[in-house]
């Protein structure tokens, strides 16, 4: 599986769009870029995933570079409770099932 | 609907001892996976059932550390001689199939403390 680099943390104000990157220079041709995110004492919630193509759904919208070396995580509006440790993973799909490898993820601060 | 759920929330233990941390998935699913979370870090796998069987169990970190799902539902993730290092967020999630693309869905996880 694909080793991802996020940044530690990022700062983003209540209301602007808030952009995530993940560098996944290494990833193979069958493996899914994954977005979930951690809000404090509480599990990790699904987000989004995509194989090559841009996806978008009622969270955020998720940006594939055409590589696909890197993605960007976009929250289009950000609010205060969007505040979370994000998390991008790029997983394989063999052995048919999903186990999640994550990383350290990105602190996102989202301030008035 | 009722999502995943785990206990107890919190569970402060002396090492030693034995503990049993409980997960019900959500009704239906088939996959259940066990993480562990430590400070800081962010969540590392340590078991996949496909039904009542496991797997997958390269995560598990050593022989003090086992995981049933006698019936296919409910799990138990169980650890014999704590130690101080097993303190961490132990986190349950469940999927429909298991496949490689199914959303995983997370519990809140058990909060273990071994003094």
């Amino acid at each position: 599986d694909a080793k991802t680099t996020q940044p530690t943390s990022m700062d983003c104000a209540e209301g602007r769009a808030a952009n995530l990157p993940c560098n996944h220079s290494t990833i193979s041709g069958n493996e899914y870029v994954y977005w979930y995110r951690q809000i404090h004492s509480q599990g990790p919630q699904y987000i989004i995933h995509g194989l090559k193509n841009n996806e978008t759904n009622e969270m955020a919208s998720l940006i594939i570079t055409e590589d696909r070396k890197s993605s960007t995580l976009i929250l289009p509006h950000a609010t205060l409770r969007d505040t979370a440790v994000y998390y991008c993973i790029a997983q394989g799909t063999s052995g048919g099932y999903n186990k999640l490898i994550f990383g350290a993820g990105t602190r996102l601060a989202v301030h008035p | 609907g009722a999502g995943v759920s785990q206990t107890p929330s919190n569970k402060v233990t002396e090492k030693g001892k034995y503990v049993e941390l409980r997960c019900d998935p959500i009704s239906g699913h088939t996959a259940l996976y066990w993480y562990r979370q430590s400070l800081g870090q962010g969540p590392e796998f340590l078991i996949y059932f496909q039904g009542t069987g496991a797997a997958d169990d390269s995560g598990l970190p050593n022989d003090r550390f086992f995981a049933v799902r006698p019936e296919g539902s409910v799990s138990t993730l169980k650890i014999q001689r704590t130690e101080r290092g097993d303190s961490a967020v132990y986190l349950c999630a469940s999927s429909v199939q298991g496949t490689s693309t199914d959303t995983q869905y997370f519990g809140p996880g058990t909060r273990l403390t071994v003094l």
